[in-house]
């Protein structure tokens, strides 16, 4: 068990660029979900996938952000045309079957809009 | 929908004391449950301890336990023999019915020496 890993850790990028994190699920964790963190606040949820279908989207989840997750496996967050707000951590997890199962995250990556 | 609230925004304990960390929620689903989670300054979330709805006991997990009141809608993490690494954000989530979490704001907790 490797853990959940995001990359890049921080991406510091100039408004109106897209840019692309990448989040690497524990193995054998069926779903997989993306949050966005401000600075002081809870996480807030974004998407999330079951095997490679994307079952939910938040009202966060602007035309501007799109994620995959081709193969069931790893996942990307992609934003288009960035923006000043969009300044966040963000966060992926993933969890094994069973309703009670904790969901496992990575160390996130921290975006910063110039 | 489901709604955290933890009011404690910030919080000191002295090392080696318990500290009792707030959590209310408000969800109008049958069967739920609360999970906590640690932020330490690094970012990295990590969980501690469940609770669900119809579970018998309070959880317990090392020093971490839940004094779960589901009359009050509240699910309040203690912290027993605090440790300075115990300083860290602390958040309270529940589970939507895709298991998406909704989160509170955290609390801030500051293990003194």
């Amino acid at each position: 068990d490797t853990g959940v890993s995001q990359d890049p850790r921080h991406k510091i990028t100039k408004r109106g660029q897209n840019v692309t994190f990448r989040c690497d699920p524990i193995s054998e964790h069926n779903r997989l979900y993306w949050y966005r963190q401000t600075l002081g606040q809870g996480p807030e949820f974004l998407t999330y996938f079951q095997n490679e279908a994307q079952l939910e989207k938040s009202r966060l989840l602007s035309d501007r952000f799109s994620a995959e997750r081709p193969k069931g496996s790893f996942s990307t967050l992609e934003i288009q045309r960035t923006e000043q707000g969009d300044s966040a951590m963000y966060l992926c997890a993933s969890k094994a079957p069973g309703g009670n199962q904790p969901q496992h995250f990575g160390d996130g990556t921290r975006l910063s809009i110039l | 929908a489901q709604k955290i609230t933890q009011t404690q925004p910030g919080m000191f304990v002295q090392e080696k004391e318990a500290v009792t960390l707030d959590c209310t929620y408000d969800t109008s689903d049958p069967s739920y449950g609360l999970f906590w989670y640690k932020q330490p300054s690094s970012g990295e979330m990590i969980f501690l301890i469940y609770q669900g709805s119809y579970d018998q006991q309070n959880a317990t997990e090392g020093r971490y336990s839940l004094n779960f009141q589901k009359a009050r809608k509240s699910a309040n993490l203690v912290i027993s023999a605090s440790q300075l690494g115990d300083s860290a954000m602390y958040f309270c989530a529940n589970p939507g019915s895709a298991r998406q979490l909704t989160f509170g704001s955290g609390t801030q907790l500051t293990v003194l020496p």
